[in-house]
């Protein structure tokens, strides 16, 4: 089945510093890929949805110069946690979205999970 | 329009029982309505989706039940086991891109 690739899966880091996080559509091209924030015990958030090589659309109360979204192929696209702070502590998932016929069209990369210090 | 609305928020069922979730969606643009089910430090993984042309889907142990009328579908674990304990998330989409969520509940299966 089709695999998405998340890297890291877990990050340290001080506060002020930036952090990467890529995803990867392994086996097949994703359309679009989304971003997600989860709280412990809480439902998956969406952050902000990005198409190959445009600009990501970021969902309200998400800050796009705090998390800036790159979709530079159909098979990744980056997200980057810019100055962290202990409030972006998170998990954080991907998804890519992809439009063949039948079968499941989103699948899920198994997170990030950020804590800074 | 776009909320989700899912219960019970946690579900504590024998081992054998049977596990039955609801949920609750406004937007009657919605036409994929997936299952997911996530264990600590995982992403979500598909577990059984629904088109509302149909009013029922079994997969194994899992079926949705869809009623268009109610805006309404709700998931049922037959047979319940241990290794099912979990959270299960409900969502919505529209051609199964943008998804919705509902809010999730804790599934416990005692043995």
């Amino acid at each position: 089945g089709a695999v998405v690739s998340q890297h890291p899966s877990w990050v340290i880091c001080k506060s002020g510093t930036s952090v990467k996080i890529e995803c990867r559509s392994l086996d097949f091209q994703a359309t679009t890929m989304f971003w997600y924030r989860q709280f412990p015990k809480q439902s998956l958030m969406l952050m902000a949805t990005s198409n190959e090589g445009s600009k990501a659309t970021y969902e309200q109360g998400v800050e796009k110069d705090k998390f800036l979204i790159n979709h530079a192929s159909l098979t990744l696209s980056t997200l980057t946690v810019t100055s962290a702070h202990p409030e972006d502590s998170s998990f954080y998932i991907c998804s890519a979205y992809t439009r063949t016929g039948g079968g499941q069209p989103q699948h899920f990369g198994d997170g990030t999970r950020l804590s800074i210090l | 329009q776009q909320q989700v609305k899912q219960s019970p928020q946690s579900l504590i069922v024998q081992k054998g029982g049977i596990s039955i979730i609801n949920c609750a969606y406004e937007n009657t643009a919605f036409d994929y309505f997936p299952w997911y089910q996530q264990f600590p430090g995982k992403g979500p993984a598909l577990l059984i989706a629904i088109r509302p042309d149909v009013s029922e889907k079994k997969e194994g142990r899992f079926t949705i039940s869809f009623n268009k009328s109610a805006k309404q579908f709700s998931l049922h674990i037959m047979d319940s086991q241990p290794g099912d304990s979990a959270t299960y998330f409900c969502a919505a989409s529209i051609s199964g891109s943008r998804l919705t969520f509902g809010e999730g509940t804790q599934l416990t299966v005692n043995p």
